[in-house]
């Protein structure tokens, strides 16, 4: 089975600390995505990865930025943490090429909070 | 604005009843896929339809695809109090991107 793994189940941080989430898979993925995860709103993607070193910005990244220097780590930065990133943040590894047809593998998210 | 839509947000049913969700999309695809989500966990794949695919099975899951009217539902038979849980519809067409909907909040009572 596939597992992804992140760091922290919850995590408290206070506003302006830059936050690091980490998130690792163990299946020689492609793909590796962070989404945030809020009431109402359903995942919103904020970036996304499909081979190391390389990274697209999803449909929030404002605020932040992610690194991937190896194949099985993907890791989100919140540059200047602020109240309005209080939220679930999930990632996910998928294997295969654009447009293929397999499936999001999840890690079971990370539960932020910033005071 | 998402792609996917889940019709109902909550649903609430006896345990081995049935249970139905609606997912509707705006745009051409080349799969949907029906995710479930515990509370307080990931996203769990339940089953994955092609877009030249009209209707998939897997166990009590059943899923069909209608391109034509941009909509796709999941049943799920005889539902159990274990099936309690979030159901997400995503979209995936041509790049990196899948595209989630908002959920469906299913309850089933024992």
């Amino acid at each position: 089975d596939v597992k992804v793994t992140q760091s922290s189940r919850y995590l408290v941080k206070r506003t302006g600390e830059k936050v690091f989430l980490e998130c690792v898979q163990d299946m020689d993925h492609e793909n590796m995505f962070w989404y945030r995860q809020d009431p109402g709103l359903g995942l919103r993607l904020i970036y996304f990865s499909y081979d190391v070193k390389m990274k697209e910005k999803g449909d929030i990244p404002e605020g932040y930025s992610v690194s991937r220097e190896k194949k099985e780590r993907f890791s989100l930065i919140l540059e200047s943490a602020s109240t309005n990133q209080t939220s679930m943040y999930l990632c996910a590894s998928q294997p295969g090429r654009a447009g293929g047809h397999q499936p999001q593998h999840f890690g079971d998210g990370t539960r932020l909070s910033i005071l | 604005s998402q792609q996917g839509e889940e019709d109902p947000q909550a649903l609430s049913i006896q345990e081995g009843e049935n249970a139905t969700m609606n997912c509707s999309y705006k745009t051409s695809i080349n799969n949907l896929q029906w995710y479930r989500q515990n509370s307080g966990r990931g996203l769990v794949h339940l089953i994955l339809i092609r877009s030249n695919e009209r209707e998939k099975h897997s166990g009590r899951l059943r899923v069909t695809l209608d391109t034509s009217k941009k909509s796709s539902s999941l049943l799920i038979t005889a539902s159990r109090a274990a099936d309690t849980a979030s159901y997400f519809c995503a979209t995936r067409a041509g790049g990196f991107k899948t595209i989630f909907g908002a959920g469906t909040r299913l309850f089933v009572k024992a």
